[in-house]
C-alpha cells in the first residue's frame, strides 16, 4: 500500500524559505521508473506542477519557478525534500507529494496535502 | 510555458453521457500519449481516472473514458452519477524541458 505525507510550516512570512518533506511508504525511491513530484493548489485554483525527482536523481522543475525551487531525495529515509526561496503571498497554496510512474507519465498516489499561507 | 486550456464548468443530467476537453498545442498533448485525468472533490486530494490517454487504473470505472485527437484530450464520463460531481483536472508531459503541465481545470456539475 502506497502512501505519502506532506509536512512542514503552515505559516511563512515574505521573502523567507519554505521546506516540505514528503515522507512515503509502500514504495522505493531506488526502483527503477519511480519518482516523486510536487503539486501545488492556490485556494479555489487550478493545480500546479513544481518538480520532479526521479529513481536515478535526475530532477525536474517548472521552468517558471525553476530558479526558486530545489528538489530532494533521501532513500534511505524514505523522504522527499522541496525547498521554494523568496515567498510570496501569491505562493500561498495547498501543496501536495505525489507517486509517479515514469513509463506511464501520471500521478498515481497523492499525500493529503499540506496548506502554507504565505503572510507577514 | 501555459496550463491546457479546459471549459471551467460542464453539466449534465444523471445518466447522461459529458465530455470534458483538453486543449494543449503540438509541444505536449500533441507530442506525447502521456494525457492523465484526476478527479478531484472539494477538500480532497485529485485521484487518478485515467493514464496515457484512454487507460483506467485498478478500481476505476469503466464509465470514464479518455481519447485524443490532435493537440486536444478528452474526458467522457457516461452514465452521470451524482458522485462525479467534482473538479477534472487533464495533465500532460511536455518534453523534458518543460516535464509536465496540468490543465485549467473544470467543475463537473450534476443537475
Amino acid at each position: 500500500q502506497i502512501t505519502l505525507k506532506e509536512s512542514g510550516p503552515t505559516l511563512v512570512k515574505p521573502t523567507q524559505t519554505l521546506t516540505l518533506t514528503c515522507t512515503f511508504s509502500g514504495f522505493s525511491l531506488s526502483t527503477s521508473g519511480v519518482g516523486v513530484g510536487w503539486i501545488r493548489q492556490p485556494p479555489g485554483k487550478a493545480l500546479e506542477w513544481l518538480a520532479l525527482i526521479y529513481w536515478n536523481d535526475d530532477k525536474r522543475y517548472s521552468p517558471s519557478l525553476k530558479s526558486r525551487l530545489t528538489i530532494t531525495k533521501d532513500t534511505s529515509k524514505n523522504q522527499v525534500v522541496l525547498t521554494m526561496t523568496n515567498m510570496d503571498p501569491v505562493d500561498t497554496a495547498t501543496y501536495y507529494c505525489a507517486h509517479h510512474d515514469y513509463s506511464n507519465g501520471d500521478f498515481d498516489y497523492w499525500g493529503q496535502g499540506t496548506l502554507v499561507t504565505v503572510s507577514s | 510555458q501555459s496550463a491546457l486550456t479546459q471549459p471551467a464548468s460542464v453539466s449534465g443530467s444523471p445518466g447522461q453521457s459529458i465530455t470534458i476537453s483538453c486543449t494543449g498545442t503540438s509541444s505536449d498533448v500533441g507530442s506525447y500519449n502521456l494525457v492523465s485525468w484526476y478527479q478531484q472533490h472539494p477538500g480532497k486530494a485529485p485521484k487518478l481516472m485515467i493514464y496515457e490517454v484512454s487507460k483506467r487504473p485498478s478500481g476505476v470505472s469503466n464509465r470514464f473514458s479518455g481519447s485524443k485527437s490532435g493537440n486536444t484530450a478528452s474526458l467522457t464520463i457516461s452514465g452521470l452519477q451524482a458522485e462525479d460531481e467534482a473538479d477534472y483536472y487533464c495533465c500532460s508531459y511536455a518534453g523534458s524541458s518543460t516535464s509536465y503541465v496540468f490543465g485549467t481545470g473544470t467543475k463537473v456539475t450534476v443537475l
